[in-house]
């Protein structure tokens, strides 16, 4: 159980455009939703948190209006990057979380690469 | 606010000799306490966690961790490295809070090498 899914696990596009990557607990409800980035060699930085049916709360230096993220079910959030250019190129990863059976304890997504060119 | 600091971000053992990853956390209130391992191009797993019951904590592959807050220590152990132990492992902490949040806040990491 606790199985989080990712989609794309790889991407490439042109700078310019915007790509969408897509997180979901495939097993049980996630009531929150977390978004990482990480770079080459180094750790996780959160990027935001998302709890589902309400907008989500950005860290500080993070863009909202070019990291727009969405959770609208319980079972599914999604990080559009919007004009994506080549310094967004990171691995990304999401994590969810359910505060009832499971406690508080975050299951990782498989990470998504992003490469823009 | 929390931190975590991992000491060596490069640690090379033997196939058959004890493994010790270093953490030190930085909390204002208590904490959980995280180990993670990455393999290449892939997302986290949860090796163990430790959430204020025992101190010593026991996950999975053979490690374990043990709290200590005098030191503000947790560091991970596995008596016997395996090859296939070699990966990423990161610490993390995050604090003891009910409902919404609980917030990770992650290590640096350490790149752990096994050799023959």
């Amino acid at each position: 159980g606790a199985v989080v899914s990712q989609h794309p696990s790889r991407v490439i596009c042109k700078s310019g455009t915007s790509v969408k990557i897509e997180c979901r607990s495939l097993d049980f409800q996630a009531t929150t939703m977390f978004w990482y980035r990480q770079f080459p060699k180094q750790s996780l930085m959160l990027m935001a948190t998302s709890n589902e049916g309400s907008k989500a709360t950005y860290e500080q230096g993070v863009e909202k209006d070019k990291f727009l993220i969405n959770h609208a079910s319980l079972t599914l959030s999604t990080l559009t990057v919007t004009s994506a250019h080549p310094e967004d190129s990171s691995f990304y990863i999401c994590s969810a979380r359910d505060g009832g059976v499971m406690g508080n304890e975050q299951f990782f997504g498989p990470g998504t690469r992003l490469t823009v060119l | 606010a929390q931190s975590v600091t991992q000491l060596g971000s490069h640690v090379s053992v033997s196939e058959g000799a004890l493994v010790l990853l270093r953490c030190n956390y930085s909390s204002s209130v208590p904490p959980y306490l995280f180990w993670y391992v990455q393999y290449p191009n892939q997302g986290l797993q949860l090796l163990l966690k430790y959430t204020s019951a025992a101190t010593l904590v026991k996950g999975i592959n053979g490690f374990e961790a043990e709290f200590k807050k005098s030191e503000t220590s947790f560091h991970l152990t596995k008596p016997s490295a395996h090859m296939s132990d070699a990966a990423e492992y990161f610490c993390a902490v995050s604090d003891i809070v009910t409902g919404g949040g609980n917030k990770l806040t992650f290590g640096t990491g350490t790149q752990l090498k096994v050799e023959l």
